[in-house]
């Protein structure tokens, strides 16, 4: 069976001190790997898509990269207003067509 | 500026009635999904169109019925057969290419409740 598994649960942070999300999955026929940002009450705000191993994407202070196995969402020197829920997901070929399967998320808290 | 609006943003259900969600994007894409949001769990689909007057089932598509008469829209109805309709749904839209592989956008959601 397919499956999506974001660490940790949660994660709380000094303004400043860097850390990284991780994102491992098992799953045949991987298209590709999307990373998203999730605050309260709102819809998954997309990031980057990863589609092979070895492959780094970067944005202001997150870099995502992509192993055969996993991904991790590096975040570097975090600020409060990056507080919120990343959600992982990964593109998966199927008989229906493609279809994203979703993690249950990282909710990170940035303090001052 | 181009997005997905969904509609209303709090819908309240009382037993045994039908509901109707609302989602229409300007962004031109051919391709629309439903999700559904619980607490401690990822998202999970519903129903997904790639092209006008064509969808298909999700993983928990028991219990929920959708249109797709214009590629800007894609009503979701929760009906009185869906027992545990409390959740946030989420509808997404992206473009159709030849791999297939572009992202989804999301709009904000309605978050529906039993009364």
């Amino acid at each position: 069976e397919d499956q999506v598994t974001q660490s940790p649960e949660a994660l709380r942070l000094q303004e400043g001190e860097s850390s990284s999300l991780n994102c491992s999955y098992t799953v045949s026929g991987l298209r590709g790997l999307f990373w998203y940002r999730q605050d309260p009450g709102k819809g998954p705000e997309f990031l980057f898509t990863l589609y092979s191993a070895g492959e780094e994407k970067e944005k202001e202070r997150l870099k995502a990269t992509l192993t055969k196995k996993e991904s991790f969402l590096h975040i570097t020197a975090p600020k409060p207003e990056d507080s919120a829920t990343y959600l992982c997901a990964v593109n998966i070929l199927t008989g229906g067509g493609n279809k994203l399967t979703f993690g249950t998320g990282t909710q990170l808290k940035v303090e001052l | 500026d181009g997005g997905i609006t969904q509609s209303p943003k709090y819908l309240f259900r009382k037993e045994g009635q039908n509901v109707t969600l609302s989602c229409e994007q300007n962004l031109n894409h051919d391709a629309m999904y439903w999700y559904r949001q619980d607490p401690g769990q990822g998202l999970r689909l519903i129903y997904y169109s790639q092209i006008v007057n064509d969808f298909q089932k999700g993983d928990i598509a028991e219990g929920y019925s959708v249109s797709r008469e214009k590629k800007e829209s894609f009503p979701l109805t929760v009906t009185s057969a869906q027992k545990n309709p409390t959740a946030f749904y989420l509808c997404a839209s992206s473009r159709k290419t030849a791999d297939s592989n572009q992202p989804q956008h999301f709009g904000d959601g309605t978050r529906l409740s039993i009364l």
